[in-house]
């Protein structure tokens, strides 16, 4: 059974930084391309970021570049997301993802997500 | 950047049929997925590419894409079926993941 299991969250100050974790199992990590997805609280889903199968082969959403920072570990079958310079606005649900069906397919497979609330 | 539009929110009796919309310049050139969220729970996949179902999402969710709209259709209404719902494709040209701004569907 495939399972995406979110983990990093919490109250974190403006301008501090985070690290969310991803822990995946029920298949081939290194197979498979993922995702973060963010949604505010009463708001829609929001695209983060993805890394392909190439760890190298990354891309972020404008609103966060330069700000946010995709890995994977496919040793231990985890992928991260580094936040910093976190603002109010950055608090959100965040999801982890991963792609199904081919590269750049549907996100078939989500988390239960990781809550990140920035507050002073 | 690419952008899918959808209405806030649809209305539906159970048992009719709902339409959800997602336009987009374009999108019938592109490969749709729609994704279902109840409140408090994460996102599930509905339809991929256009007009496929995973295994367990019931006959009753179809999809269609052509010209600059793709609609997501719920035929035979459940009060189970209030949920939101988001249209999402792969900008090729931005290679960004993108989604629509969601419906909330209602179900009278």
């Amino acid at each position: 059974e495939v399972q995406l299991v979110e983990s990093g969250g919490g109250l974190v100050k403006p301008g501090g930084s985070l690290r969310l974790s991803c822990a995946a199992s029920g298949f081939t990590f290194s197979n498979y391309n993922f995702h973060w997805v963010r949604q505010a609280p009463g708001k829609g889903l929001e695209w983060v970021s993805s890394i392909r199968t190439d760890p190298k082969n990354v891309d972020y959403a404008d609103s966060l570049k330069g700000r946010v920072t995709i890995s994977r570990d496919n040793t231990n079958n985890l992928v991260y997301l580094q936040l910093n310079s976190l603002r109010a606005e950055d608090t959100a649900m965040y999801y982890c993802a991963r792609e199904s069906g081919g590269s750049r397919g549907p996100l078939g497979y989500w988390g239960q997500g990781s809550l990140v609330t920035v507050s002073s | 950047s690419y952008v899918l539009t959808q209405p806030p929110s649809v209305s539906v009796a159970p048992g009719k049929t709902a339409s959800i919309p997602c336009g987009g310049v374009n999108v019938g050139t592109k490969s749709v997925h729609w994704y279902q969220e109840r409140p408090g729970q994460a996102p599930i996949l509905v339809i991929f590419y256009d007009s496929d179902r995973p295994a367990g999402i019931p006959e009753r969710f179809s999809g269609s894409n052509s010209g600059n709209t793709a609609t997501l259709t719920i035929s035979r209404v459940e009060a189970g079926d209030e949920a939101d719902y988001y249209c999402q494709v792969w900008d090729r040209s931005s290679n960004h993941v993108v989604f629509g701004g969601g419906t909330k569907l209602t179900v009278l």
